[in-house]
């Protein structure tokens, strides 16, 4: 159980276009889920925390118009990253909580590269 | 701010040799402590978690950590590595607060000598 479940696995876009990444709780209902960030031989970093049914908060430095995200249900959230330009090339993870538990759960997450 | 340390970037040993990754924090409160690894191309992996009881806590492939609330530490162990054990290893902690969003250490690269 808990599986979290990433799309696209990698991702490939021109610059100055946007691309949307799905994170799914495939069996189990998510109210809350994070997105990070890796870069290269660099730990996660916390970009923001998506609440089913609510905005997101964004952690201090996170550009909120061109990471945006959306928890519509209790099993999808969706991070579009806007306008995108050859610095936003990283690896995106994100993790889902499953309520009354003090762990989240990861999916195997997407590799943009913006060219 | 809340933070997470871990000492050790790189760590190389050869099998067998014993393993300890050090992990401090800074969060005032009650705490939840994870060890993660990353195997090469792979996600995320709970290896171990303590959120209380017992501060010895005992993971999966044979990882323990302790919990030493004087010394804001979670040091992982391994008595005994394995080659398969290379990977990178991240310590984490949450609140409770901000719908229990988690902080990362920097990462302990492990390479394990066959």
């Amino acid at each position: 159980g808990a599986v979290v479940s990433q799309h696209p696995s990698r991702v490939i876009c021109k610059s100055g276009t946007s691309v949307k990444i799905e994170c799914r709780s495939l069996d189990f209902q998510a109210t809350t889920m994070f997105w990070y960030r890796q870069f290269p031989k660099q730990s996660l970093m916390l970009m923001a925390t998506s609440n089913e049914g609510s905005k997101a908060t964004y952690e201090q430095g996170v550009e909120k118009d061109k990471f945006l995200i959306n928890h519509a249900s209790l099993t999808l959230s969706t991070l579009t990253v806007t306008s995108a330009h050859p610095e936003d090339s990283s690896f995106y993870i994100c993790s889902a909580r499953v309520q009354g538990r003090t762990e989240a759960f990861f999916g195997q997450g997407t590799r943009l590269t913006v060219v | 701010a809340q933070s997470v340390s871990q000492h050790n970037h790189h760590v190389i040993l050869s099998e067998a040799a014993s393993l300890e990754l050090g992990c401090n924090y800074s969060y005032g409160g009650t705490v939840n402590l994870f060890w993660y690894v990353q195997y090469p191309g792979q996600h995320l992996q709970l290896l171990l978690k303590y959120f209380s009881g017992d501060p010895l806590v005992k993971g999966i492939k044979g990882f323990e950590a302790e919990f030493i609330k004087s010394k804001f530490s979670f040091n992982l162990r391994k008595p005994s590595v394995q080659w398969s054990d290379t990977a990178e290893y991240f310590c984490a902690v949450n609140d409770g607060t901000g719908g229990f969003k988690t902080i990362f250490g920097a990462g302990t690269r492990l390479f394990v000598k066959a």
